[in-house]
C-alpha cells in the first residue's frame, strides 16, 4: 500500500507570514511529487511539481524534496487570505501513471 | 496551460437512473485519463484509470459494471453511473495526463456534483 501522509490541520498563519506544509510518502520508488490547491467545492489545481532533490521556486511558492527522508514540503511566502484552501500532496510512483493523494492540509491565512 | 473540461457540472437524478459524465482535454491529447470521487471533507479517491482504445483499469472495490468508462478518443473519456443510488451522490472529478509528458503531471477538470434522490 503506497501511502502519502499529511497533517490535516487546520494550519493557521497570519497574513504575510510563511506557511509551511509537509508531506511524507512511503514508497522509495516514487518519482514525481505534486502540490495541488483545492478550494471548497472545487476541483484541485496544480501549484507545483518537483522531481529532483532540493528546492524549486515559483513566485511565492517553494517546493522542497528530500528523497532520502521521503519528505516533500511546500512553503508559501507572504501568505494571503486567498491562499486559504486545502493543499493536497500527490506522489507518482514506479512505472505506473497513477498518483496517490494525501488527505490534504487545510490552511487558514488570517487577515 | 492545459485545460480539462467536464460536463455536466452538476446533475440531480432519481434513484435507479443512469448518469453520464464527460471529460475532455481541450488543448492537448490525453492517452490516459483518471476518474476520482470525493466525498465531503475527504480526499480524492481514484476510481479508475481510463486508457484510450482499451479497457479501463478499476481500483479495488470499485464496481466496473456500475461505473462504466469509455475512452474512445485522445480527448474524451466518459463515466456512466448506472442505476444510481443515493450513496453514489458525490463529487466526481476527472483528470488527464498529457501524452508524452514524463512526470505524470495531471490536470483536473472542474468536477461534477452528482446528487441522487
Amino acid at each position: 500500500q503506497k501511502e502519502v501522509e499529511q497533517n490535516s490541520g487546520p494550519l493557521s498563519v497570519p497574513e504575510g507570514a510563511i506557511a509551511s506544509l509537509n508531506c511524507t510518502y512511503s514508497d522509495r520508488g516514487s518519482q514525481s511529487f505534486f502540490w495541488y490547491r483545492q478550494y471548497s467545492g472545487k476541483s484541485p489545481e496544480l501549484i507545483m511539481f518537483i522531481y529532483s532533490n532540493g528546492d524549486k521556486e515559483d513566485g511565492r511558492f517553494t517546493a522542497q524534496l528530500n528523497k532520502a527522508s521521503q519528505y516533500v514540503s511546500l512553503l508559501i511566502r507572504d501568505s494571503q487570505p486567498s491562499d486559504s484552501a486545502t493543499y493536497l500532496c500527490a506522489v507518482a510512483y514506479g512505472g505506473y501513471q497513477k498518483v496517490t493523494f494525501g488527505t490534504g492540509t487545510k490552511l487558514q491565512v488570517i487577515p | 496551460g492545459a485545460v480539462v473540461s467536464q460536463h455536466p457540472s452538476w446533475v440531480i437524478c432519481k434513484s435507479g437512473t443512469s448518469v453520464k459524465i464527460e471529460c475532455r482535454s481541450l488543448d492537448f491529447q490525453a492517452t490516459t485519463m483518471f476518474w476520482y470521487r470525493q466525498f465531503p471533507k475527504q480526499s480524492l479517491m481514484l476510481m479508475a484509470t481510463s486508457n484510450e482504445g482499451s479497457k479501463a483499469t478499476y481500483e479495488q472495490g470499485v464496481e466496473k459494471d456500475k461505473f462504466l468508462i469509455n475512452h474512445a478518443s485522445l480527448t474524451l473519456s466518459t463515466l456512466t453511473v448506472t442505476s444510481a443510488h443515493p450513496e453514489d451522490s458525490s463529487f466526481y472529478i476527472c483528470s488527464a495526463r498529457e501524452t508524452g509528458v514524463p512526470y505524470n503531471e495531471q490536470f483536473f477538470g472542474p468536477g461534477t456534483r452528482l446528487t441522487v434522490l
